[in-house]
């Protein structure tokens, strides 16, 4: 059983439009994680989030993403406006302090046409 | 920034052999080294980790090996099935930051019945 469930599995939309990947954690996690995996490569880190606030970002981590919890409890991926190569498969991943490892989300497919 | 470095990108093996999958690290602060399994169209789950006060660790049909001092460490499967098939990533971290990882390019491990 996952840790943390994504919606939507897979999301399919058009080059310039806005996107919006959902993580949402079965308990009270603390720090949050997004990874993303281009079809057939490696997992790349994206993002942490720890208290409310971006802890860590990486280069791909642009101004065309952004990430929040807005309700305390979801916690989401924004990308302002896509572009073909933003698609791949986007993982939230959870840890429950900052020593013990991530977990994984099932994933969401982000298809940009 | 940390780079790992992971080989072979293929491994084939016949069931019951063993297949060692080996990476290297770059960062001398790493000192925690995730191994995770992913099958197609799945998440990445994590099926062994080491962290850097030890050398080896075991796990039934799976063992890590580290040397700090060469910054390797390799994933041992021993008597593979034909379920071990899958991409095998390595991974490299910072303990107290364990849930942000560099991630090898992968070892699509293919066990021939």
């Amino acid at each position: 059983e996952p840790e943390v469930t994504q919606t939507p599995s897979h999301q399919v939309t058009q080059m310039g439009q806005e996107v919006i990947l959902r993580c949402v954690p079965i308990s009270n996690h603390l720090y949050f994680y997004w990874y993303r995996q281009i079809l057939g490569q490696k997992v790349e880190f994206l993002v942490s989030f720890y208290n409310n606030e971006i802890s860590e970002k990486s280069e791909i981590f642009d101004d065309q993403f952004s990430v929040e919890r807005p309700d305390g409890s979801n916690f989401t991926l924004k990308i302002r406006s896509t572009k073909l190569e933003d698609s791949a498969m986007y993982f939230c991943a959870r840890t429950g302090d900052m020593n013990t490892e991530a977990f994984f989300g099932q994933g969401t497919r982000l298809t940009v046409v | 920034g940390e780079n790992v470095e992971q080989h072979p990108s293929t491994l084939s093996v016949q069931e019951g052999d063993s297949a060692v999958i080996k990476c290297t690290y770059s960062d001398s602060a790493s000192n925690y080294f995730p191994w995770y399994k992913q099958e197609l169209g799945k998440r990445p789950q994590l099926i062994i980790d080491i962290r850097s006060n030890v050398g080896e660790k075991k796990d039934q049909r799976i063992a890590v090996t580290l040397n700090k001092t060469a910054k390797h460490f390799s994933l041992h499967i021993t008597e593979t099935q034909p379920e071990d098939s899958a991409v095998y990533f390595c991974a490299a971290s910072i303990m107290t930051n364990a849930g942000k990882s560099t991630f090898g390019d992968g070892t699509t491990l293919t066990v021939k019945p």
